[in-house]
């Protein structure tokens, strides 16, 4: 059974570093083929994707987000991390992390709240 | 950057009925378009992929079609659990959304 969970922070302060974690279990990301990505949705809003790595260690970020994302994995303890810089209001939302190209897979989503 | 327009934005429907959504996108350069159905306060799921392949343990009554630029997600049926907000993804970008409310 594959599951994710998201973890980290659920208020920043505007200009703060967002830093979460996806801690997963039922699959290796050291296993050919395999993808993680990070998808965010604002309150009442519509589904964003913002960055995704491979088991081969290849990223790809939102064009729109890319000078402020980055995401890293560790295949040992089978964590995703996305970090992204310079948080503004407009952040606001509910990051998911998903399994698989097709993002089979979903955790329930963390939210996080960006306010001074 | 393919853009992914989802049309009717709101469709209001009975159960029992069929339901016809769409999903254009800028450039036709894959058929690699995935239905996503979400309710309120849940992630994601996966429906379809590939335009027309069911994801494990989607029902028969949703099915996908289409190809190029233009791609329909069909509920033949529409059951009480059905009525939620679908999105198509291709690539990695996001459609608008569709939602399927009870009329």
């Amino acid at each position: 059974q594959i599951t994710l969970k998201e973890s980290g922070p659920t208020l920043v302060k505007p200009t703060q570093t967002l830093t979460l974690t996806c801690a997963f279990s039922g699959f290796s990301l050291s296993t050919s083929g395999v993808n993680v990505g990070w998808i965010r949705q604002p309150p009442g809003k519509v589904l964003e994707w913002l960055a995704l790595i491979n088991w081969n260690d290849d990223k790809r970020y939102s064009p729109s987000l890319k000078n402020r994302l980055s995401i890293t994995k560790d295949t040992s303890k089978n964590q995703v991390v996305l970090t992204m810089t310079n948080m503004d209001p407009a952040d606001t939302a509910k990051y998911f992390c998903a399994h698989g190209w097709y993002f089979e897979n979903w955790g329930q989503g963390t939210l996080v709240t960006v306010s001074s | 950057e393919i853009v992914l327009t989802q049309s009717p934005a709101t469709l209001s429907l009975s159960p029992g009925e069929r339901a016809t959504l769409s999903c254009r996108a800028s450039q036709g350069h894959s058929s690699y378009l995935a239905w996503y159905q979400q309710k309120p306060g849940q992630a994601p799921r996966l429906l379809i992929y590939d335009a027309s392949n069911r994801a494990t343990g989607i029902p028969a009554r949703f099915s996908g079609s289409g190809s190029g630029t233009d791609f329909t997600l069909t509920i033949s049926s529409l059951e009480p659990e059905d009525f939620a907000v679908y999105y198509c993804r291709q690539g990695l970008t996001f459609g608008g959304g569709t939602t399927v409310e009870i009329k």
